[in-house]
């Protein structure tokens, strides 16, 4: 069945660091793929989506790309900020459904 | 913006309890979900629906029944509840391409 995997459970940074958290699905075909961030006492919000192989997505300075050769979604940003300290999650979804599965998320922690 | 609101917010109950956490959405979404949340679990799906009178099972649907009454109101029912269905509810909506709205979810607490 489809999953997705995130490597890490919590990233600890200090401003202006470079961050990658790691997210690898398991599907068949071409799923869609997001990245979702949830702050503190709120609901998860929709960051970015990619359909195809090799498409970007991208979304307040964070991105990621579809590599279906890797199966990954790796999110990235080049500078992070204290406000960037949220849960970060990894999901896949189909259209033929609307169904979503998110991965474990990511807990995001950084120091001024 | 899709507006979704969840009530009760808060809620503590025994256990063998009854609970219905509600759900409304009022953007004309066709699709509404509820999922729970677990330390460790991430988001898991419990029931979801394609429109008013339709139900599907998720990933984490056992003790969990789902209704959803109209096109904006969707509601999950614990029909006995245990402390491990304590945990924090969340209900969200999509227009379709898996793009969900999620609420600001439901602390629920199984003594």
């Amino acid at each position: 069945g489809d999953s997705v995997t995130q490597t890490e459970g919590q990233v600890a940074l200090s401003e202006e660091d470079f961050l990658t958290i790691h997210c690898n699905y398991s599907a068949s075909g071409y799923p869609a793929l997001f990245w979702y961030v949830q702050y503190p006492g709120e609901g998860p919000q929709f960051l970015f989506r990619a359909s195809r192989d090799k498409e970007k997505g991208s979304s307040r300075g964070f991105e990621a790309t579809y590599d279906k050769g890797t199966t990954s979604f790796h999110l990235r940003k080049a500078s992070v900020q204290e406000s960037d300290s949220a849960v970060y999650y990894c999901a896949l979804g189909r259209n033929s459904n609307n169904r979503i599965f998110f991965g474990d998320g990511t807990q995001l922690v950084v120091k001024p | 913006e899709a507006a979704v609101t969840q009530s009760p917010r808060n809620k503590v109950t025994v256990t063998g309890g009854n609970v219905t956490l509600s759900c409304r959405q009022t953007n004309s979404h066709n699709y509404m979900y509820w999922y729970r949340q677990d330390t460790g679990h991430g988001l898991r799906l419990i029931h979801y629906s394609y429109g008013a009178g339709n139900l599907q099972i998720g990933d984490v649907p056992d003790g969990y029944k789902a209704t959803r009454t109209t096109q904006e109101d969707f509601f999950l029912l614990l029909e006995l509840a245990s402390p491990s269905q304590t945990s924090l509810y969340f209900c969200a909506s999509s227009e379709g391409k898996n793009t969900l709205y999620f609420g600001e979810g439901s602390r629920l607490i199984v003594v």
